[in-house]
């Protein structure tokens, strides 16, 4: 059983279409997060949700919109996408905010031309 | 702010050889610490965690790694690597916040040599 699953698996699109990743976790867990990982294969974190309120929002513009229906997803909806948006997009989710592991997808390519 | 520096960027190894991998993080508070492993074309994948207890901690496939809190190191081991073992590693840190945000290091590509 797929315990946190990501769709797609890869996407490539234009400049300035809006895209949406959609992430669904069957572990029963709290917490949902973004990261992405750049070409370098730096993973850095979006955003975070628990029991679907917003408790990470780094850094990242206003172009990127998570949305959270219930506990067991979490989506990323992604507005005028730009080159630099191009990167391997992973979910997870981890029983809670404190001492968990966090469980990973199996990542979204998304490509940008 | 919290970093997370992994030393060696790039190892290459034969089968067998001993394998040590250097981590090292700042922050000030108390952490949960993680190596994570990605292999080629997969999800990453926990190997080891420490939260607290006996500094020295095993994990999946052989390998483990020793907390050092002086030195603010985690590096990870293993006494004998296999070709399987080639991927990307990845050392994790997370304070002791309510957040769960893991503050990631650059990563290790490791390639074992049959």
């Amino acid at each position: 059983d797929t315990a946190v699953s990501q769709t797609p698996k890869y996407l490539v699109t234009q400049m300035g279409n809006d895209k949406s990743i959609k992430c669904e976790q069957n572990l029963g867990h709290d917490t949902m997060y973004w990261y992405k990982q750049d070409s370098k294969k730096f993973l850095k974190i979006m955003f975070s949700y628990n029991n679907k309120e917003l408790i990470i929002n780094e850094t990242v513009p206003n172009r990127f919109s998570p949305k959270s229906p219930d506990k067991a997803h979490l989506n990323l909806h992604i507005n005028s996408l730009e080159l630099g948006d191009s990167a391997v997009y992973f979910c997870a989710s981890s029983q809670g905010t404190g001492a968990y592991e966090q469980y990973f997808g199996p990542g979204t390519r998304l490509t940008v031309t | 702010a919290q970093s997370v520096s992994q030393h060696n960027h790039h190892v290459i190894l034969s089968e067998a050889a001993s394998l040590e991998l250097g981590c090292n993080y700042s922050y000030g508070g108390t952490v949960n610490l993680f190596w994570y492993v990605q292999y080629p074309g997969q999800h990453l994948q926990l190997l080891l965690k420490y939260f607290s207890g006996d500094p020295l901690v095993k994990g999946i496939k052989g390998f483990e790694a020793e907390f050092i809190k002086s030195k603010f190191s985690f590096n990870l081991r293993k006494p004998s690597v296999q070709w399987s073992d080639t991927a990307e590693y990845f050392c994790a840190v997370n304070a002791r916040s309510n957040t769960g945000k893991l503050i990631f290091g650059q990563g290790t590509t490791l390639q074992v040599k049959p």
